[in-house]
């Protein structure tokens, strides 16, 4: 990926315990979002962070933003069979435009155990 | 609520062949993205329009078109393909509320090619 590296590429949990994920990215950025998306699916959104933001909360899920070092969290607690999926950092770029494209990092591929 | 329809949700063409991909966005969107996403990859960005004016381009190759058309609906048009077109491609739309794109995209379920 050109912006956005994850860590780690893959993660196995027991269902219950939390799942962390990382993303670092390279360049400004007008927010950064977190994307899921289960095996040969759609994308689904989950959450935006702005980047004046630091943390920021949606039930089950937690991410945090590190502007100065350029890199982003979601933490996932209380994990589910269900939550089993790829994540995706994806970051949106300081342009006034209208249209902002978001560039993906390379994802992290969650499996939670049963 | 109605989302991004894409169609067809699967595509097998030869080498040299074309294809034509369509997205329906989510009504009153008025923006569409469209992304690639190779086996294991993450989607990358090819091509964008606002208002039916391309907005920004990517790493759409010059073998690749696209446009939006009057009622929104967009099109990918892929000509002489190649084997390393196979992939998913993903529409996604957006909506401007007061000139700012309000962040999120709403994806389709994307169009799977495969190039034999």
């Amino acid at each position: 990926s050109q912006q956005g590296e994850e860590d780690p590429q893959a993660l196995s949990i027991q269902e219950g315990e939390n799942a962390t994920m990382n993303c670092s990215y390279k360049t400004s950025i007008n927010n950064l979002q977190w994307y899921r998306q289960n095996s040969g699916r759609g994308l689904v959104h989950l959450i935006l962070i702005r980047s004046n933001e630091r943390e920021k909360h949606s039930g089950r899920l937690r991410v945090t933003l590190d502007t100065s070092k350029k890199s982003s969290s979601l933490l996932i607690t209380a994990s589910r069979a269900a939550d089993t999926a790829s994540y995706f950092c994806a970051t949106a770029p300081p342009s006034s435009g209208s249209a902002r494209q978001l560039t993906f990092g390379s994802g992290t591929q969650l499996t939670v155990l049963p | 609520a109605a989302g991004v329809i894409q169609s067809p949700r699967h595509l097998i063409k030869e080498k040299r062949e074309t294809a034509t991909l369509k997205c329906y966005p989510i009504p009153r969107h008025d923006t569409v993205y469209w992304y690639q996403q190779g086996p294991g990859q993450d989607p990358q960005f090819l091509i964008s329009f606002y208002e039916k004016m391309q907005s920004d381009k990517g790493s759409i190759p010059d073998r690749f078109s696209a446009q939006q058309f009057s009622d929104y609906h967009s099109e990918l048009n892929m000509s002489s393909l190649e084997l390393g077109d196979s992939a998913l491609y993903f529409c996604a739309s957006s909506s401007t509320l007061a000139g700012k794109n309000t962040g999120e995209l709403f994806f389709g379920e994307g169009s799977r090619l495969t190039v034999l």
